[in-house]
């Protein structure tokens, strides 16, 4: 059974950095065709793709939020970290973390999904 | 990026009558090994998305086959032949072909 579990601050400062650890179980990062995603949705509104990362270390971010975004894996604690800058309330969100797998060696698609970390930014 | 747009954006049902939504992409989804990297997420009140559709017309484990994927390169549809109360929720089409992965803006289906 795969499982992920988002965990971390529930309430950041303006400018602040916002770091969410993803714990997973149920598959492995070193395993070929898997990767970890970051997906957020603002209050009322739809899903917003942030970053992913792969087995083999391979990194995608937002191109609109690139500059802003580091994504991180520990395979040995089975775990992945965003971390966010410069937050803004606008970044306010519930934050997700999903598996990602990999299709006949091309795109993907997220299969399985965390409960979610809501995250407000507010001083 | 890739601009997905569904439509419509609300639909009321009656239970046990069919259902429709539509998705479009701003290029095709269909890739040079014959797939299409098209999926279907529902988000019932309350909870995270779930995977309802993957690469356009499978079935994730656990799905209904009351739900179907169709589609071409750029347009898809999903498809409940009859709605039962438990499909309340919105419902997101994503393409996966390439980064940024991007969402559609979401389709609410509410029961009559």
């Amino acid at each position: 059974q795969i499982t992920l579990k988002e965990s971390g601050p529930t309430l950041v400062k303006p400018t602040q950095t916002l770091t969410l650890t993803c714990t997973f179980s149920g598959f492995s990062l070193i395993t070929s065709g898997v990767g970890v995603g970051w997906i957020r949705q603002p209050p009322g509104k739809a899903l917003e793709w942030l970053a992913l990362i792969y087995w083999d270390d391979d990194k995608r971010y937002s191109p609109s939020l690139k500059n802003r975004l580091t994504i991180t894996k520990d395979t040995s604690k089975n775990e992945v970290v965003l971390r966010m800058t410069n937050m803004d309330p606008v970044d306010t969100a519930t934050y997700y973390c999903a598996q990602n797998r990999v299709y006949y060696s091309s795109g993907s698609y997220y299969n399985a999904w965390g409960q979610g970390s809501l995250v407000t930014v507010s001083s | 990026d890739i601009v997905m747009t569904q439509s419509p954006l609300s639909l009321s049902v009656t239970p046990g009558e069919p259902a429709s939504i539509s998705c479009r992409s701003s290029q095709s989804l269909l890739y040079t090994n014959g797939y299409k990297y098209l999926h279907w997420y529902l988000q019932k009140p309350g909870q995270s998305p779930q995977l309802l559709i993957y690469m356009g017309s499978n079935r994730a484990s656990g799905v209904p086959d009351r739900f179907s994927g169709s589609g071409s390169g750029t347009d898809f549809t999903l498809k409940i032949s009859r709605v039962e109360a438990e499909d309340v929720g919105v419902y997101y089409c994503m393409q996966g072909l390439q980064t940024p992965h991007t969402f559609g803006q979401g389709t609410k289906l509410e029961i009559k």
